[in-house]
């Protein structure tokens, strides 16, 4: 069965607005959860490292400020798009390492920005 | 930096066997991963190797050579629902005790009758 679950699964929203993604283990704890963003006929590009506790580490060239993480616990990480654009509509996806050698991946989030 | 690569599309018979190459650059090397996604859902897990050689599970195995930087993943018996992208990802340690996954653009394997 799934081990990493993320809500909601698809969201419509207006421009303008912000988006609140939630990501959570099921079945273990994270300490770290990565956030990836994948556009259409593409690849996942990690956009970040979630760690619970402290602030999460960005990839290059993602406005931190317009991707707001929070790990607030071991089980739980949210990504909040803020003031959302339709060039922000994408797949989101969130994973975790349950042992060192796997890494589960969440359903995904696709975000549709009109 | 990391450098990934792998073929864009490959196209494949039903019943038979194709092999999907990988090759990489990366510092920190901490094993390398197959995943199987299929349009509009999100990657699984297939294979994972650390070590060199090959491991096999059921239908598909992956090689590594780390000497090489290269892997590949074969898929035999094909069917009809192996038709999916397949992503090449490569672990690396990217420092303060935590790894990251960078990954290959993916190969879209085509099965046909």
């Amino acid at each position: 069965g799934a081990v990493v679950s993320q809500h909601p699964s698809w969201v419509i929203c207006k421009s303008g607005t912000s988006v609140k993604i939630e990501c959570r283990s099921l079945d273990f704890q994270a300490t770290t959860m990565f956030w990836y963003r994948q556009f259409p006929k593409q690849s996942l590009m990690l956009m970040a490292t979630s760690n619970e506790g402290s602030k999460a580490t960005y990839e290059q060239g993602v406005e931190k400020d317009k991707f707001l993480i929070n790990h607030a616990s071991l089980t739980l990480s949210t990504l909040t798009v803020t003031s959302a654009h339709p060039e922000d509509s994408s797949f989101y996806i969130c994973s975790a390492f349950r042992d060192p050698y796997e890494q589960y991946f969440g359903p995904g989030t696709r975000l549709t920005v009109t | 930096g990391q450098n990934i690569d792998q073929p864009t599309e490959m196209t494949a018979t039903e019943g038979a066997i194709v092999q999907i190459n990988c090759t990489y650059q990366t510092s920190g090397f901490n094993g390398l991963f197959w995943y199987q996604q299929h349009a509009g859902e999100a990657p699984t897990f297939l294979s994972y190797n650390v070590l060199d050689g090959l491991e096999e599970k059921g239908r598909f195995s992956s090689f590594l050579s780390r000497s090489k930087g290269y892997s590949y993943l074969l898929l035999k018996e094909l069917q009809m629902k192996d038709s999916a992208s397949y992503l090449c990802a490569v672990r690396f340690y990217s420092g303060a005790g935590s790894y990251q996954l960078t990954f290959g653009k993916g190969t879209k394997l085509s099965v046909i009758p």
